[in-house]
């Protein structure tokens, strides 16, 4: 079975802080996404990326940013966290550049920003 | 600009009925449309999956009709139960290296009322 693990389920952190979510997956996807999720909103893109340090901002990029330096992991970075990135946050992954290819998701991480 | 169009946003079915989800697309190049089921805290899962060479898919209690000409797609939910209470989010996939790839809908939750 694909695993898609994200490093926390949930997160408090602090305005202000730097904050890591983390995420891996286990099947040597090229495609990974993070998403945010908001009550009425939907999957909302943050970032992409198709291959190691290859990255794509998705629909709402600004106070993010993204890090892929191995295959298996992306990450995401709240540069400096405020409160209205509290959400929920989702990462996943599939085959590239081939269809009939769905995505995996992980569990999702809960970010309270306080 | 919104890919796929998902509706309705919510939706109230009683026990043994029949759920109804819609999506619409505009992209021809869109080749492969799966449905996710999401449980409150958890990440999506796929539920089941299409290719727009066929006009229908069933697996269990669940359907997918496909209407290529009309660029339309619906998820049916048969005898729906209480444990099928969940948001359901459509998707399109297209074949493409180096770009995102995957557009969902905006979700649909669905509540089965005993």
């Amino acid at each position: 079975d694909v695993k898609v693990t994200q490093s926390s389920r949930y997160l408090v952190k602090r305005t202000g802080e730097k904050v890591f979510l983390e995420c891996v997956q286990d099947m040597d996807h090229e495609n990974m996404f993070w998403y945010r999720q908001d009550p009425g909103l939907g999957l909302r893109l943050i970032y992409f990326s198709y291959d190691v340090k290859m990255k794509e901002k998705g629909d709402i990029p600004e106070g993010y940013s993204v890090s892929r330096e191995k295959k298996e992991r992306f990450s995401l970075i709240l540069e400096s966290a405020s409160t209205n990135q509290t959400s929920m946050y989702l990462c996943a992954s599939s085959w590239g550049g081939t269809a009939n290819t769905e995505a995996f998701f992980g569990q999702g991480t809960r970010l309270t920003v306080v | 600009q919104q890919q796929v169009k998902q509706s309705p946003q919510s939706l109230i079915v009683q026990k043994g009925g029949i759920s109804i989800i819609n999506c619409a697309y505009e992209n021809t190049a869109f080749d492969y449309f799966p449905w996710y089921q999401q449980f409150p805290g958890k990440g999506p899962a796929l539920l089941i999956a299409i290719r727009p060479d066929v006009s229908g898919k069933k697996e269990g209690r669940f359907t997918i009709s496909f209407n290529k000409s009309a660029k339309q797609f619906s998820l049916h939910i048969m005898d729906s139960q209480p444990g099928d209470s969940a948001t359901y989010f459509c998707a399109a996939i297209r074949d493409q290296t180096g770009a995102n790839n995957l557009f969902f809908g905006t979700g649909t939750r669905l509540t089965v009322i005993p």
